[in-house]
C-alpha cells in the first residue's frame, strides 16, 4: 500500500525566506506527483503536477522536484510571503486516476 | 468555467438519515472520485469512476453508495448516516492521468 508522509507536519517563518517542503512515498512506481494548496476552510488548488519521467516543474515562486527512484518530492518556495500561509499538500499517482494524500505541512508566513 | 461544483457546502444530519453529495464538472472529465477528510488522518479515498457506467471502490467506501450516470455528474450517497461519518467531502475530477480539480468541498455533521 502507498504511503505518503510530508515533512515537516507545521512551519512558521519570517516573510522573506526561501523554504522547503518535503514529500516522501513508499512506492516508486508512479505515475505522476501533484502539489496542492489547501486555504483554511477551502477546497484544494492545485499547484504543479510533475510526470514521473520529469524531474522538476516550476510555476512562478515555486519549484517542485522529484526524485522517483529514492520515492522523493520537494516543494521549494522563493521570497515568502504572508499570502503564502496555507497547507500544503502532496499526493500521488499510481494508476491513472486516483491519489495517495500525505498530511500536509501547515505553513505560516508572518510579516 | 466552473469547475468542479459541489452541493451543499454545509449540512446537518440525524443517526440514520440518508442524503446525497452532489458533485459537478464541466469539463468533459472521465474520472470522477470521492475523497473524505478528516483531522490528523488526510484525505482518503471513497470511491472513484473512470467514465459513465463505471465505478469503484477506494479505500474507506462502507456507508457510501456512488453512481455515474453522466460524465458531468458523480453523486455520493450516504445510505444511513453514523456519527463517524462527520467530515468535509471532496470531489474530484481529472482527465487521465493529468491534473486533477478538487471542489471547495461539503461540510457534513452527523448528530
Amino acid at each position: 500500500k502507498q504511503e505518503v508522509t510530508q515533512i515537516p507536519a507545521a512551519l512558521s517563518v519570517p516573510e522573506g525566506e526561501n523554504l522547503v517542503l518535503n514529500c516522501s512515498f513508499t512506492d516508486s512506481a508512479i505515475y505522476n506527483l501533484q502539489w496542492f494548496r489547501q486555504d483554511p476552510g477551502k477546497g484544494l488548488t492545485s499547484l504543479l503536477l510533475i510526470q514521473s519521467s520529469q524531474r522538476e516543474q516550476t510555476s512562478g515562486r515555486l519549484n517542485a522536484s522529484l526524485d522517483k527512484s529514492s520515492g522523493r518530492s520537494t516543494l521549494y518556495i522563493a521570497a515568502s510571503q504572508p499570502g503564502d500561509s496555507a497547507t500544503y499538500l502532496c499526493a500521488v499517482r499510481k494508476g491513472y486516476s486516483t491519489l495517495t494524500f500525505g498530511k500536509g505541512t501547515m505553513l505560516l508566513v508572518s510579516p | 468555467n466552473a469547475g468542479v461544483t459541489q452541493t451543499p457546502k454545509f449540512q446537518v444530519l440525524k443517526t440514520g438519515q440518508s442524503m446525497t453529495l452532489q458533485c459537478a464538472q464541466d469539463m468533459n472529465h472521465e474520472y470522477m472520485s470521492w475523497y473524505r477528510q478528516d483531522p490528523g488522518m488526510g484525505l482518503r479515498l471513497i470511491h472513484y469512476s473512470v467514465g459513465a457506467g463505471i465505478t469503484d471502490q477506494g479505500e474507506v467506501p462502507n456507508g457510501y453508495n456512488v453512481s455515474r450516470s453522466t460524465t458531468e455528474d458523480f453523486p455520493l450517497r450516504l445510505l444511513s448516516a453514523a456519527p463517524s461519518q462527520t467530515s468535509v467531502y471532496f470531489c474530484a475530477s481529472s482527465l487521465q492521468g493529468f491534473e486533477a480539480f478538487f471542489g471547495q468541498g461539503t461540510r457534513l455533521t452527523v448528530v
